[in-house]
């Protein structure tokens, strides 16, 4: 079945870093999701990105779909204590009636 | 609007109990999916629901039971909780997902954290 890997799994940085993180599937995707969960909450969607080598800006966060839609990546500039949580990507199958979530990276950010 | 609402929040179980998970959404959503999240893990989809009436297996299914009785509302059952299953439950829904023109997000509750002793 289809798998979604994401890259790291933890990451720290101190406030003000960059932050990125990286998702790859094992199959081509029709559209990747990328949300966020915050400690103790629920996941929220922040985007969805649907075609080759899309890029997305959010304010201080940029989205990309690779190329050949197997790869995805969430860059945040300048980090601040309010980016803290898990961000998650997520790709439909081919059916479109399953997402498949990667398994998160949670960064925290040391003021 | 509420949006998607669970009960109950949280609840602690003996190995063997059963229980009934409730998921209700007020936002007229064909589609409802049962997840569970385990530490340093992503979401795995249980079972879903792709209208009032149908279920389908998901990716971890084995000890579960759904229902789509109603539109609105999407219950989880567990028949014989084991050790297992401790985790915390979240229900989603949308509209028609897949469909690459859509903005098909899924909307979240706030979760239920099992606990199964």
């Amino acid at each position: 079945g289809q798998q979604v890997m994401q890259i790291p799994q933890y990451q720290h940085v101190q406030e003000g870093e960059d932050f990125t993180t990286y998702c790859n599937s094992s199959t081509t995707l029709s559209n990747i999701q990328w949300y966020k969960q915050r400690p103790g909450g629920h996941p929220v969607f922040l985007i969805q990105l649907v075609k080759s080598g899309e890029v997305k800006k959010q304010k201080r966060l940029t989205f990309q779909f690779g190329e050949a839609k197997k790869n995805s990546s969430l860059h945040i500039t300048a980090t601040q204590t309010t980016d803290v949580g898990t961000y998650f990507c997520a790709g439909y199958n081919n059916a479109g009636n399953m997402l498949t979530f990667g398994g998160g990276t949670r960064l925290m950010v040391k003021p | 609007n509420a949006g998607v609402t669970q009960t109950p929040k949280f609840r602690v179980l003996k190995t063997g109990q059963s229980m009934t998970l409730l998921c209700a959404q007020d936002m007229n959503h064909e589609y409802m999916y049962w997840y569970r999240q385990d530490p340093g893990m992503g979401l795995r989809l249980i079972h879903y629901s792709v209208g009032e009436g149908t279920t389908a297996k998901g990716e971890v299914p084995d000890g579960y039971n759904v229902s789509r009785l109603k539109k609105q509302n999407f219950l989880l059952g567990l028949e014989s909780a084991a050790p297992s299953q401790t985790s915390v439950y979240f229900c989603a829904s949308s509209s028609y997902p897949g469909l690459v023109s859509s903005y098909n997000e899924q909307f979240f509750g706030p979760g239920t954290r099992l606990t199964v002793l």
